[in-house]
């Protein structure tokens, strides 16, 4: 299985709007409505910011939303503030009952 | 509040098996709404799912490593464990335990610290 495919990076301003693509293919991110999305903070575990595509685990701010079109998920934060600095990584449930991760994505807040 | 710890050697040699265990508390690792999964980082790399299991057993691994790995539970201890066999240094990572909350689709809402692994005559 390969890794989903995300940007390397994305930049915004405090207060605007920033999505972060994730592509995958029709064995993983297509085939199901199994996407997540994971915030990490240098030197910190990664935290569950989005799962089953779009929905928001309790206390995690509504800032954060996600969606899916075919073979692509995508992460939209916004209202961007500077803690949302950090890097971004989406997974997926893939055919094989096994999970996949994106490369990641650095996002910075200018 | 769930709480899981990884322990096990920091340094491994080359060829050798790497072995981590994780312990679960503030809950019952029996549970049949969990998978617990091993996933890795690269230093300065991204993530990559190692692997998971469910209380009774049944195993689910990266097809990358399936070769190497073995994830195994006790439910007498509420841990689970990895060991990766013929590791090299490429194996050098920092190995997280976690919560798999959605069957095993991939919510994983509880992480471990995470502990580094280094593989090195």
């Amino acid at each position: 299985q390969s890794a989903l495919t995300q940007p390397a990076s994305v930049s915004g301003s405090p207060g605007q709007s920033i999505t972060i693509s994730c592509t995958g293919t029709s064995s993983d991110v297509g085939g199901y409505n199994y996407v997540s999305w994971y915030q990490q903070h240098p030197g910190k575990a990664p935290k569950l910011m989005i799962y089953d595509v779009s929905n928001r685990p309790s206390g995690v701010s509504n800032r954060f939303s996600g969606s899916k079109s075919g073979n692509t998920a995508s992460l939209t934060i916004s209202g961007l503030q500077t803690e949302d600095e950090a890097d971004y990584y989406c997974s997926s449930y893939t055919s094989i009952s096994t999970g996949v991760f994106g490369g990641g994505t650095k996002l910075t807040v200018l | 509040q769930v709480q899981l710890q990884e322990s096990g050697p920091g340094l491994v040699k080359p060829s050798q098996t790497l072995s981590l265990t994780c312990t679960v508390s503030g809950g019952s690792i029996s549970s049949g709404d969990y998978y617990w999964s091993w996933i890795r980082q690269h230093p300065g790399k991204g993530l990559e799912w190692i692997g998971y299991i469910y209380y009774s057993g049944s195993t689910y691994y990266n097809p990358s490593l399936e070769s190497r790995v073995t994830i195994s539970v006790d439910t007498s201890k509420n841990q689970f464990s990895l060991k990766l066999n013929s590791v090299t240094a490429a194996d050098t990572a920092v190995y997280y335990c976690a919560r798999d909350s959605n069957g095993g689709y991939g919510a994983v809402d509880y992480w471990g610290q995470g502990t580094l692994v280094t593989v090195s005559s």
